[in-house]
Order: structure tokens, then C-alpha cells, then sequence
């Protein structure tokens, strides 16, 4: 299987500065399609994940623009330019290029 | 709107089976694959099975092939997923998801608990 490792684990940040979490997959991700199926999810205390990004940099409808996400080959980025209190939670990104999809373990981000 | 529930979720002995369904609401069935992930409570996120839009092809994670099986009721907006041979291992909350566009899962279900013990 794929292993997707993401870092850091836990992230503490400041009110309205930058945080970037990363993800290394342990194989390509690029499909026979050309496309490259890597995702980030939101999942905030006792609520479901939410997408914010998929296809590595497109951005879900709803989703503020303060998330960005970028990457190639094995590492990808989940950008947040400006830290706000409703972005506490756990983040995953997700790779669906290859079955069994399997996730990071979460990146924990809390506010300082 | 768009809304996933799960429902089947419970208590169950160690070796025993369940079944979990989930209602697809907003949006017909018939157009999507679909997906079931779990999450051990405070741990991480596990796909566990996918079945495509005819129910034709299915896939499951190694760790519960030849125990679970993934169905679905386009007639019937309905997801199933069939569990048998129950561990602690399988104790999670299990979600149902909907995969848009390919290699993504948009949308998620509240989740439905299933807790193995004796």
C-alpha cells in the first residue's frame, strides 16, 4: 500500500500567520490518466472530514482562499496564508491514485 | 442537498456479523462510485471498500477481504456494506462516501459507530 507521511504531526500556530503541513507518498501518484489524485481534508473535533483540496491544487467550493495546495512527484502542501480559530482540527491529505486509497496519519493544528 | 446517513452501526460480539446501510439523499446513486472509510475514534482514516456506479467492480482494503462485502440499491439510493468475522480490529466509526470527481471522496456521512466486544 501506499504510505503517505505527513509532518508535522502537531502544529501549533498564531492568529493570523502562515502554517504548511506536508505530505511525502512512498510511490508515484501520477495515474495512467496523467492526473495526479491528491487530496486534503479537513476534520474538525467530533464532525466528518470535509475536502478542501483535491486533484493536489483545486480548491473545493466554500472553501476560503487562505488554503492553497500545491506538489509534485512524492511531496505535497496544504498552505493556509492566514490562520483563523475555525481552522482548528486534524488535516489529512489522501492520495486516490492507487487502491487501497490510504491517508496520512493527521497533522493536529491548534492555536497558540 | 446533498446528504449521506448511515445507519446499522452497534454493538456486536467478537466473530459476529452486521450489516450497514447508507441513504443517499440529493443525488442519484446510480452516477457515483462509492466508498466506505473508518476512523478508530482519535485515530486516523482507513478506506475500506468501493464499488462502482453498476455495482460491477468492488474493492476492499486486505485487512477485511473475504470478510466484508460492499453492495449497493441504485433502485434504492442505498449503500450496504456486509461484515462478517468481527474483531476488535474492526471497531470504528465507518463512514460512506461518495467519490467525485475520480480519485477524490466529496461528500461524507455522519458516520455510523460499530463496537465489537463480548
Amino acid at each position: 500500500d501506499v504510505v503517505m507521511t505527513q509532518s508535522p504531526l502537531s502544529l501549533p500556530v498564531t492568529l493570523g500567520q502562515p502554517a504548511s503541513i506536508s505530505c511525502r507518498s512512498s510511490q508515484i501518484l501520477v495515474f495512467s490518466d496523467g492526473n495526479t489524485y491528491v487530496n486534503w481534508y479537513q476534520q474538525r473535533p467530533g464532525q466528518s472530514p470535509r475536502r478542501l483540496i483535491y486533484g493536489v491544487s483545486k480548491r473545493d467550493s466554500g472553501v476560503p482562499d487562505r488554503f492553497s495546495g500545491s506538489g509534485s512527484g512524492p511531496d505535497f502542501t496544504l498552505k493556509i496564508s492566514r490562520v483563523e480559530a475555525e481552522d482548528v482540527g486534524v488535516f489529512y491529505c489522501m492520495q486516490g491514485t492507487h487502491w487501497p486509497w490510504t491517508f496520512g496519519q493527521g497533522t493536529r493544528v491548534e492555536i497558540k | 442537498e446533498v446528504q449521506l446517513v448511515e445507519s446499522g452501526g452497534g454493538l456486536v460480539q467478537p466473530g459476529g456479523s452486521l450489516r450497514l446501510s447508507c441513504a443517499a439523499y440529493g443525488f442519484p446513486l446510480s452516477n457515483f462510485p462509492m466508498h466506505w472509510v473508518r476512523q478508530v475514534p482519535g485515530k486516523g482514516l482507513e478506506s475500506v471498500s468501493a464499488i462502482s456506479e453498476n455495482g460491477y467492480n468492488t474493492y476492499y482494503a486486505n485487512s477485511v477481504r473475504g470478510r466484508f462485502i460492499i453492495s449497493r440499491d441504485n433502485s434504492r439510493n442505498t449503500l450496504y456494506l456486509q461484515m462478517g468475522g468481527l474483531s476488535a480490529e474492526d471497531m470504528a466509526v465507518y463512514y460512506c462516501v461518495r467519490e467525485w470527481p475520480p480519485g477524490s471522496n466529496d461528500y461524507w456521512g455522519q458516520g455510523t459507530l460499530v463496537t465489537v466486544s463480548s
